[in-house]
Parts: C-alpha cells; structure tokens; sequence
C-alpha cells in the first residue's frame, strides 16, 4: 500500500533550527510537497521536489533522496509564527496526492 | 499566486439538512478541483476529483449521494452535503489544479457543523 510517515510533533526553541523527516511508500513518484497549515485554515505550499537534492527557500529548505524514499524540511531562525502543522505529500504514477498525517510544530521562546 | 476562495467559511446546521459549499477559482481556470475533508488532528483526506463538465470521481468510502459534486465551469465547484448529520461536522478544504499538474491551490476551508 501507499504510506507516508512523519513524526507527530515536534518542539523546537525560537531562533534554532529543526528538520522535520518524511519518508514515503508510492506506487510510482512524481514529486514531493512540503505544505504549511496553521490551526483551522487551509494548507499553504511550501515546497515541491521531484529531484534529489536540496532546494533552499529563505529560511525553509527542502531534501530529497528517491532513493531512499526519503525527505525533510529544514527551518532555520525559527520564528513564533512558525507554530503550525507541516504536511508531507507525495504524487504517485496517477498524479495523486497522498498526503501525511502532519507534524505539529511547536515553538518555545 | 493562484486564488481560491470558498464559500462559507463556516456553517452550522440541524442535523437532517442539506449544505452546500462553493469553491471559486478567482484568477485562473481549474480544470480539476478537488474536495478534501479533515478532521481535527488528522491529515487532509480527498474525498473526490472532479473535471469540469463531467462526474466527479469519488475516493473508496465516499458516498457520492450523500456528498454531491458539481463542477459547472472552469472557476466554480460546489460540494452539497445532503441529510448532513454530526459525523459529518469537519474542515472542507477546496482546491484547484493548474495546468501543471504539481499545482495545486488551496481554498480557505469551510468549517460544517451539524448539531
């Protein structure tokens, strides 16, 4: 079957640095999304992968590694407003998005 | 970017009513919208794709009569959802494809209530 795992929550300090890991199981791949969903509204798109490597976005970067059916999200000078749940998703050979169950982020000052 | 708008953002109902929820394209044409429900502390959970001027394909488990789908034209999608009962209180997320088909953009969301 198709699985996406990610941690549950997770808790970081204002102004360092946490990865939040993603590894998935697909038939077929077609590229990775990073989304970003405060409590009670709608995801908002952080990132798209589909080759292996690093794409840096500001203080967000993503990773992936096909290979190892594998990726993080990387977020520097964390920041209060970072607060939020982050979803993992991959596309499948059918262009379908098969989402994670989000790893909640929380930030201590 | 891309914009979609929903519409309500929240709704309460009697249990045994109908509500209908509708999802705009504002700034681009969405070939394909999608319908996802989510309930709290769970992730987004697609209920159905549908295709402008055809019949929306439903997730395993969806009951396409209870949630009816209407994609009418390339900027409007509504999601009825009839004889809606307390189970059915969630999030309702609408989004809309591009023409890449790594796009995806997500309306506000509509939070149903069903006392």
């Amino acid at each position: 079957g198709q699985n996406i795992d990610q941690p549950t929550e997770m808790t970081a300090t204002e102004g360092a640095i946490v990865q939040i890991n993603c590894t998935y199981q697909t038939s077929g791949f077609n590229g990775l999304f990073w989304y970003q969903q405060h409590a009670g509204e709608a995801p908002t798109f952080l990132s798209y992968n589909v080759l292996d490597g690093l794409e840096e976005k500001g203080r967000f970067s993503s990773f992936l590694s096909r290979s190892k059916g594998y990726s993080y999200l990387l977020l520097k000078e964390l920041q209060m407003k970072d607060s939020a749940s982050y979803l993992c998703a991959a596309l499948d050979s059918n262009y379908q998005l098969i989402w994670g169950a989000g790893t909640k982020l929380i930030i201590k000052p | 970017g891309a914009v979609v708008s929903q519409h309500p953002s929240w709704v309460i109902c009697k249990s045994g009513t109908s509500v209908k929820i509708e999802c705009r394209s504002l700034d681009f044409q969405a070939t394909t919208m999608f319908w996802y429900r989510q309930f709290p502390k769970q992730s987004l959970m697609l209920m159905a794709t549908s295709n402008e001027g055809s019949k929306a394909t439903y997730e395993q488990g969806v009951e396409k009569d209870k949630f009816l789908i209407n994609h009418a034209s390339l900027t409007l999608s509504t999601l009825t959802v009839t004889s809606a009962h307390p189970e059915d209180s969630s999030f309702y997320i609408c989004s809309g494809g591009g023409e890449a088909y790594n796009e995806q953009f997500f309306g506000p969301g509509t939070r149903l209530t069903v006392l």
